[in-house]
C-alpha cells in the first residue's frame, strides 16, 4: 500500500549546525502535510504544516519544503539545539480521504551532540 | 503544552477485558481524532469525531468504538482486548472537522497481558 516513509531513520548533528530531515511520500492525492516532534514519553508536538499549493513555509527556526514533482518533503531546523533531540514524523492527509486521517511515517530520530 | 488532556496515563488490562480511555480537547476545538501508536512506529488513525458524530474511520475492527460529548470531550472504547492492542493511544484535537492542525495529548499507555 502507499505510505509515508523516511530516507534516514537516524540523524546525528552537532549543536549549532543545521539539520535536514527528509520524507518521501507516495500518494499524489495528498494535499496537506505536517511535521511533528515526539519526545520520549510524550505525544507528538505540532511543528509546522504545509498545503500542496505551496512549496515552502517558514516558522521559527524551521522551514518545510515540499517538492510535489518527486513527492518529497523536508524539515530544516536552523541552529540545532540539544532540546531538538527527538523523533520527527512527517504525516500526510489525502485529499477527500477519511477526515482526520493523518498517515504517519515511521519517524527519524534526531540526536544533537553538545 | 497543547491543552489536550488524556486519562489515565497508564493502564494494564488482561486479554479479553474492555477498556475506556478519555480525552479532553483543547479549548475552542470541536473535533477529536484517535490514534494508536505501537512501539517504534508512527501513529495509526483509528477514527475521528466531529460534533458528536463519527466523521471518518481507519482500518480498525468494530471492537474499537468511540463517543464524543456535547463539551467535545471524547472516549475510546476497546472490547475483547488482544495482546496486540498494547500501545500508546493518542487523541488529537482540531477544529472544523477537517483534521487539519491536529494537536496531540500526552497519550495513554495501554498494556494488555
Amino acid at each position: 500500500g502507499e505510505s509515508v516513509g523516511l530516507h534516514l531513520p537516524t540523524l546525528s548533528v552537532q549543536e549549532g549546525d543545521n539539520s535536514i530531515i527528509n520524507c518521501a511520500y507516495s500518494n499524489s492525492a495528498s494535499d496537506y502535510f505536517i511535521w511533528y516532534k515526539q519526545e520520549s514519553g510524550k505525544g507528538p508536538q505540532f511543528i509546522i504544516d504545509i498545503r500542496s499549493n505551496m512549496d515552502k513555509r517558514q516558522g521559527q527556526r524551521v522551514t518545510v519544503l515540499l517538492n510535489k514533482t518527486v513527492k518529497h518533503l523536508s524539515l530544516q531546523i536552523a541552529a540545532t539545539q540539544p532540546g531538538d533531540s527527538a523523533v520527527y514524523f512527517c504525516a500526510e492527509k489525502l485529499s477527500g480521504g477519511s477526515q482526520g486521517n493523518l498517515i504517519f511515517g515511521k519517524g527519524t530520530k534526531l540526536s544533537v551532540k553538545p | 503544552e497543547t491543552g489536550v488532556t488524556q486519562s489515565p496515563t497508564h493502564l494494564i488490562k488482561t486479554r479479553g477485558q474492555q477498556v475506556t480511555l478519555r480525552c479532553s480537547s483543547q479549548s475552542g476545538h470541536n473535533t477529536v481524532s484517535w490514534y494508536q501508536q505501537a512501539l517504534g512506529q508512527g501513529p495509526q488513525f483509528i477514527f475521528q469525531y466531529y460534533r458528536e458524530e463519527e466523521n471518518g474511520r481507519g482500518n480498525f475492527p468494530p471492537r474499537f468504538s468511540g463517543l464524543q460529548f456535547p463539551n467535545y470531550s471524547s472516549e475510546l472504547n476497546v472490547n475483547a482486548l488482544e495482546l496486540d492492542d498494547s500501545a500508546l493511544y493518542l487523541c488529537a484535537s482540531s477544529s472544523g472537522g477537517t483534521g487539519d492542525e491536529q494537536y496531540f495529548g500526552p497519550g495513554t499507555r495501554l498494556t494488555v497481558t
